[in-house]
């Protein structure tokens, strides 16, 4: 089982319309929780960090779990600049590498 | 501010040559993480170092990878003798230390993207 597990997608969705990725991660001890997004070939950047009590910045929500080990993003009012791959994060206590999951493919269209 | 600095971008070769990548974090960092991203696998840890010091290496694959960073502004990832499994992008990242606010944010490099034939 992989540690963080995301759905592939890819999402397809039109301009405006509101979309949900859903992360699932094993470990329990994961201390921080993350989403990066990653364009074509290009390299990953951090797009918001996760707290408990859930965070938004500005059209984009994150919340999280942690007795279901759950990680979500909301993005409202979807632009085509969105379209990305949208990768789930986490880092486990006592070590500052990074464990991503396989991404989640947003397409938006006009 | 320059970001992470990755060399070649580009790596063609021929299978049982070795190759040779590099980065240069960002100034003031003093973790320095390098990543391996295949379609197979995804994006997973090679190894990372903490103030020039390997700290996590169980990422790396076999004896064929190595990886130094000899002072704070450099580091190399070497594959000897390279394989055609080995094609992948290889990305460096910094991050800031500890003492820092918001030391969770790793930053990462253009990437190295290796083909070997």
């Amino acid at each position: 089982r992989k540690e963080v597990e995301q759905d592939p997608g890819p999402f397809n969705v039109p301009e405006g319309a509101t979309v949900a990725f859903n992360c699932t991660y094993s470990n329990s001890a994961s201390q921080s929780f993350f989403w990066y997004r990653q364009d074509c070939r290009k390299e990953p950047k951090l797009l918001m960090s996760v707290y408990s009590s859930g965070n938004e910045d500005g059209r984009f929500t994150a919340q999280l779990n942690r007795a279901s080990q759950y990680i979500s993003l909301l993005i409202r009012d979807s632009k085509l600049s969105d379209s990305a791959t949208y990768l789930c994060v986490v880092r486990d206590t006592g070590r500052r590498a990074l464990t991503f999951g396989s991404g989640t493919r947003l397409q938006v269209q006009p | 501010d320059a970001g992470v600095i990755q060399s070649p971008r580009h790596e063609v070769t021929e299978m049982g040559q070795e190759v040779t990548l590099r980065c240069k974090p960002i100034s003031g960092h003093d973790y320095l993480f390098w990543y391996r991203q295949t379609m197979m696998r995804g994006l997973e840890l090679l190894i990372y170092f903490n103030n020039n010091v390997p700290i996590d290496d169980s990422g790396m694959p076999e004896d064929r990878f190595s990886a130094k960073m000899p002072n704070a502004s450099f580091s190399t990832l070497k594959i000897q003798p390279s394989e055609p499994r080995d094609s992948a992008v290889y990305f460096c990242a910094s991050s800031l230390p500890d003492s820092y606010p918001s030391t969770d944010t790793q930053y990462f490099g253009p990437g190295t993207r290796l083909t070997v034939l």
